[in-house]
């Protein structure tokens, strides 16, 4: 079964300076990983994936995300933040077999102060 | 260009009622998906559809079911619905092979007062 952990729930960081969300995975074969923003009301919107291509991923409004076999790990980062950015970030990991069920994770609230 | 639509946006609804939670899609996806979502627990996956007519319990499928008639619509139904089940509901879905990820609805807030 694959799992993942995001390690911080919320996470405050000045207009301007760089953010990190970190997320651990933990999978049995190799995963597929991906992280989604959602912003209030509104539903999940794909930032980014990795499957199994370059380990550097690139996704939408300059985020960016580095697959590390060694750590497990799948930490988000972008170099400035913007007020828009604001939100709550998933972390999730992809299945095999029937359906390639994504297992989320806990999630992480983003907050971004001037 | 909305490509999956939750019929409601919000929804109050007594305990006992049989409520049903709508999902379109417009991609020809295979895969439909119905999750809830609540702080501090992230999405748990209640059901999952990968074929018309063909469904698979996810994590959490106590007091739920689904529906899948046709390929574009995948229902979900409270069977009786309960004070513990006010939560938001997500709607997704995929490619059969779901490595370029979900698609979600905007969700579906519901209240069981």
């Amino acid at each position: 079964a694959q799992s993942v952990t995001q390690l911080d729930s919320h996470v405050s960081v000045s207009e301007g300076t760089p953010v990190l969300l970190r997320c651990n995975y933990s999978s049995s074969y190799s995963p597929s990983l991906f992280w989604y923003v959602q912003h209030p009301n509104k539903g999940l919107q794909l930032l980014l994936k990795y499957t199994s291509a370059a380990t550097l991923v690139k996704g939408i409004n300059g985020f960016e995300a580095e697959f590390k076999k060694s750590e497990t790990s799948f930490h988000l980062t972008k170099p400035s933040a913007h007020m828009s950015d604001a939100a709550e970030y998933f972390c999730a990991v992809s299945g095999v077999g029937t359906a390639s069920k994504l297992t989320f994770g806990t999630g992480t609230r983003l907050q971004v102060t001037l | 260009d909305v490509k999956v639509t939750q019929s409601s946006r919000y929804l109050v609804k007594r305990t006992g009622e049989k409520v049903f939670l709508e999902c379109v899609q417009d991609m020809d996806h295979e895969n439909m998906f119905w999750y809830r979502q609540d702080p501090g627990l992230g999405l748990r996956l209640i059901y999952f559809s990968y074929d018309v007519k063909m469904k698979e319990k996810g994590d959490i499928p106590e007091g739920y079911s689904v529906s899948r008639e046709k390929k574009e619509r995948f229902s979900l139904i409270l069977e009786s619905a309960s004070t513990n089940q006010t939560s938001m509901y997500l709607c997704a879905s995929s490619l059969i092979q779901g490595a370029r990820g979900y698609t979600f609805g905007s969700g579906t807030r519901l209240t069981v007062v």
